[in-house]
């Protein structure tokens, strides 16, 4: 069964980083293509960034340069590296994968807040 | 490319006909459009897949059409589980990914 768990939320002041995790099982991450998707409360969906199979990785233009996303092998986990945080990042953060296809988002955690605000 | 969705809201009753619209700024390739369901609280779950293509467990009143710049979903009798908000979805080049804003499907 594929699971996602998401980890990592928080208040932070703006300005300030935070790392998400999403923990995966019954599928290996590294194989697959894996986004993050955020939605602002009370908003729509935002897609923030993906990692491809072969490694390589592509984000939004609203976080390009402040975000990194990354996976761990051995832990079979998605991580996002937020740096230099605004308000307008606040949101609920969903990591999601892309197994039967990079086309669309076939499974979703349940995602993490992420509050920026003094 | 832009994804407008219409209504902003729909009411109507349990048993009735539902019909979701989403119109692409651009023509995109059906295997591009996507749908998704969100429940208050809940992540989103994915709907229909290549434009009329049902995700995984998915009932068959969830109905999926459309081609070029115009795209359906289609929920043929409303079960009181299926109020929720509904996005479609579209893989593309700048954004590579883009939602549409939603529609929320209220009971009347």
């Amino acid at each position: 069964e594929v699971q996602l768990v998401e980890s990592g939320g928080g208040l932070i002041q703006p300005g300030g980083s935070l790392r998400l995790s999403c923990a995966a099982s019954g599928f290996t991450v590294s194989s697959n293509y894996m986004s993050w998707v955020r939605q602002a409360p009370g908003k729509g969906l935002e897609w923030v960034s993906v990692t491809y199979s072969g490694g390589s990785s592509d984000y939004a233009d609203s976080v390009k340069g402040r975000f990194t996303i990354s996976r761990d092998k051995a832990k079979n986990t998605l991580y996002l590296q937020m740096n230099s945080l605004r308000a307008e990042d606040t949101a609920v953060y969903y990591c999601a994968s892309q197994l039967g296809s990079p086309l669309y988002f076939d499974y979703w955690g349940q995602g993490t807040l992420v509050t920026v605000s003094s | 490319i832009v994804l407008t969705q219409s209504p902003g809201t729909l009411s109507l009753s349990p048993g009735e006909r539902a019909t979701l619209s989403c119109r692409a700024s651009q023509s995109i390739s059906s295997s591009y459009l996507a749908w998704y369901q969100q429940k208050p609280g809940q992540a989103p779950r994915l709907l229909i897949y290549g434009a009329s293509s049902r995700a995984t467990g998915i009932p068959d009143r969830f109905s999926g059409s459309g081609s070029g710049t115009d795209f359906t979903l289609t929920i043929s009798r409303l079960e009181p589980e299926d109020f929720a908000v509904y996005y479609c979805h579209q893989y593309g080049s700048s954004p590579l990914y883009t939602f549409g804003q939603g529609t929320k499907l209220e009971i009347k």
